[in-house]
């Protein structure tokens, strides 16, 4: 059964820092890797997708890469802004194409 | 392109009763998944509707069942409500060609059961 980590579980820095997100699963036979990010009580937001043959993903500010042999995931948020502050998720699909989520890390940027 | 609608917002209902939640997929999309999200959770997976047919099964009780229709629009039913069935509901739609299903939300339906 696949499980995902996140770590850590929450985080706050000052804003203008680079900070890195970590995620772990315990199955390296995946098709795919999404990071979401999720505002207090809404919705998911896809940032990025990593399929399974792919390093990495740049996306703006957001870089996200893949080790599918060592089951990690990290996403990387560059001068980071107030407005990045929310709980990124990482979620990890297989055959079944359900995805499996980590619990997040919720993100605090202080002014 | 229209995103993934859900229906209603908030709902509350009491211990027993019954609830429809309603999706609309992504323009294009014929998969629609279901998740549940508690408080400070990740989602967990409750099924899987791929052209109208159930395509996979979370950890949950017959009292969740789920339709897909015509259009890939889809209902969540729940039955004999539980005060821990409160959560907020997801719902994805995807394209699926194989490997590269990419999963898009809506916006979720919060439920309380009181």
């Amino acid at each position: 059964k696949q499980e995902v980590t996140q770590i850590p579980a929450a985080l706050s820095v000052p804003e203008g820092e680079n900070l890195v997100l970590n995620c772990s699963f315990t199955d390296s036979a995946i098709y795919n890797l999404q990071w979401f990010r999720q505002d207090p009580g809404k919705g998911l937001t896809s940032l990025l997708l990593i399929q399974s043959s792919q390093r990495e993903q740049t996306s703006g500010r957001l870089n996200a890469s893949l080790d599918k042999s060592s089951g990690r995931s990290t996403l990387y948020i560059a001068a980071s802004q107030p407005g990045d502050s929310a709980t990124y998720l990482c979620a990890v699909s297989g055959s079944a194409r359900q995805l499996t989520f980590g619990s997040g890390t919720q993100l605090t940027v202080l002014p | 392109e229209t995103g993934v609608t859900q229906s209603p917002t908030h709902l509350i209902k009491t211990r027993g009763q019954q609830v429809t939640l309603r999706c609309s997929s992504q323009s294009g999309h014929n998969t629609v998944s279901w998740y549940q999200q508690a408080l400070g959770q990740g989602p967990q997976f409750i099924f899987q509707y791929y052209r109208e047919e159930e395509n996979g099964r979370g950890n949950f009780p017959p009292r969740f069942s789920g339709l897909q229709f015509p259009n890939y629009s889809s209902e969540l039913n729940v039955n004999a409500l539980e005060l821990d069935d409160s959560a907020l509901y997801l719902c994805a739609s995807s394209l699926d060609t194989g490997r590269n299903n990419e999963q898009f939300f809506g916006p979720g339906t919060r439920l309380t059961v009181l």
